[in-house]
C-alpha cells in the first residue's frame, strides 16, 4: 500500500526564521512527489515536485525539497521565511492518483 | 487562462436532502478528479474521469454518491440522501494528462455542511 506521513501538523516559526517541513512516504513501485500549498481562503496550488533526475527540487518563491529515496522522506525546506508563507502544505504522493498527507499549518508569526 | 471553477463555493444542507456539486475544469483537460477533506482529515481521492469515462471509482464512500461527466466537460458529484459524516471539503481538479504528466489544477472547493 501507499502512504504519505507528515509528521507535524502546526509548525509555528517566526519571520525570517528557517523551517522545515516533514514529509516520509511508503511505496513499493516508483512514484511521483509533490508538494501542495493551500493559503487562506484558496485552493490548492502545485509548490515543487519530484519526478526524476536530480534529487533537489526547488519552487519560485524559495522553497525547496531533497528526495530521500533511502530515507523515503521528501522533506520542504526554507532557509528564511516569511509572513506570506503562512498556509496549509501537503506532501503528496503520485501513481496512477494523488495521495495526500494530513497537511502541516505553517504559521509564521513577525 | 481559467483555472478549474467550482460551485456552490459553500452549501448548507439538512441530513436527507440532495446536493449537486459542480466542476468546471480547465478547457481541454480531458482529466478531472474529484477529492474530499472531511474535517481535520486527510484529502482523500473520490474518482477520476477521463473524458467521460469513469477510469477509477474507487475512492467513492457508497452509493449515495452519483458523479457525471457529461460530454467530458464539466462534471457534477451528487450526493443523496446526505447524511452528516458527508460534511466535509470537496475538490475537483484537472490535467491534461495523468500523474506525473501534467500538473493537477484545484479548484478552490465545495464547502459542505450537513446539519
Amino acid at each position: 500500500a501507499q502512504s504519505v506521513t507528515q509528521l507535524d501538523s502546526q509548525v509555528p516559526v517566526f519571520e525570517e526564521a528557517p523551517v522545515e517541513l516533514r514529509c516520509n512516504y511508503s511505496s513499493s513501485v516508483s512514484v511521483y512527489l509533490f508538494w501542495y500549498v493551500q493559503y487562506p481562503n484558496q485552493g490548492l496550488q502545485l509548490l515543487l515536485k519530484y519526478l526524476s533526475g536530480s534529487t533537489l527540487v526547488e519552487s519560485i518563491n524559495g522553497f525547496e525539497a531533497e528526495f530521500n529515496k533511502s530515507q523515503t522522506s521528501f522533506h520542504l525546506r526554507k532557509p528564511s521565511v516569511h509572513i506570506s508563507d503562512t498556509a496549509e502544505y501537503f506532501c503528496v504522493l503520485g501513481a496512477d492518483k494523488l495521495i495526500f498527507g494530513t497537511g502541516t499549518r505553517l504559521q509564521v508569526f513577525p | 487562462e481559467a483555472g478549474v471553477t467550482q460551485f456552490p463555493s459553500h452549501s448548507v444542507i439538512e441530513k436527507g436532502q440532495t446536493v449537486t456539486l459542480r466542476c468546471d475544469p480547465i478547457s481541454g483537460h480531458d482529466n478531472l478528479y474529484w477529492y474530499r477533506r472531511v474535517m481535520g482529515k486527510e484529502i482523500k481521492f473520490l474518482l477520476h474521469f477521463v473524458k467521460e469515462s469513469k477510469q477509477d471509482e474507487s475512492g467513492m464512500p457508497n452509493n449515495r454518491f452519483l458523479a457525471e461527466r457529461t460530454g467530458g466537460t464539466y462534471s457534477t458529484l451528487k450526493v443523496q440522501p446526505a447524511e452528516l459524516e458527508d460534511s466535509g471539503v470537496y475538490f475537483c481538479a484537472s490535467s491534461q494528462a495523468g500523474v506525473g504528466n501534467s500538473p493537477l489544477h484545484f479548484g478552490n472547493g465545495t464547502r459542505l455542511t450537513v446539519t
